[in-house]
């Protein structure tokens, strides 16, 4: 079992929808990341937390420690919202090496 | 943008030979990364550096070596390509403080 999974592995949702992906852990963490992977390749931090709640403009992400459980939420969705979100655990220790989960493919279609 | 380049961006090489893939930043940042990337496995962690010549291994280290002789190279090598290193490299940095890590473009390797 990976220690990071991520649901569903694909979503497909129409323009104006709220979309939720879910991220579960289980091992202790330092932080956790939210990652977004455009349709070209390249990688863009989203999110970095370890508590709470984080919000940058139509993305929300949340975290619950007790549960190790992440929610990146994202309102009002649009067409370049389609991308691949990636939750990336941070173990602590030495540097900030990271576990990754496989990723979720959102399409959002207008 | 974080300054991070990769270079080359694409290659084709021939099983048996040798490759270097190099990382390039100009933000001073203290820990560099080489993860991987393939269907079904996400990313996973190659090597890593915390500093000028001092580097540890990650989950998938067998078939690479790594050198960082100066704060912003970071060399990813390949000593004798093998079909199954048919991959996307990717390179990252982080700042220690922050913990946040920024990714190069991407390198994508075909070895046939």
């Amino acid at each position: 079992k990976n220690e990071v999974e991520q649901s569903p592995q694909n979503l497909t949702a129409q323009e104006g929808e709220f979309i939720t992906i879910n991220c579960s852990y289980s091992v202790g963490i330092s932080a956790l990341h939210w990652l977004q992977q455009h349709p070209g390749g390249g990688i863009v931090s989203l999110f970095m937390l370890s508590s709470g709640k984080k919000k940058h403009g139509r993305l929300i992400a949340t975290i619950n420690i007790q549960e190790k459980h992440s929610s990146l939420h994202i309102t009002a969705s649009h067409p370049r919202d389609s991308a691949v979100y990636i939750c990336a655990v941070a173990r602590g220790g030495s540097g900030s090496r990271l576990t990754f989960g496989e990723g979720t493919q959102l399409t959002v279609n207008p | 943008d974080a300054g991070i380049t990769q270079s080359p961006r694409h290659k084709v090489t021939e099983t048996g030979t040798p490759v270097t893939l190099r990382c390039h930043q100009t933000e001073n940042h203290r820990y560099m990364y080489w993860y991987r990337q393939d269907p079904g496995h996400g990313l996973r962690l190659i090597h890593y550096s915390y500093g000028v010549k001092d580097t540890d291994k990650g989950e998938v280290s067998d078939g690479y070596s790594v050198s960082r002789s100066k704060t912003e190279d970071f060399l990813l090598t390949l000593e004798s390509a093998t079909s199954s290193q048919t991959s996307v490299y990717f390179c990252a940095i982080s700042d220690r403080d922050t913990y946040e890590q920024y990714f190069g473009p991407g390198t994508r390797l075909t070895v046939t």
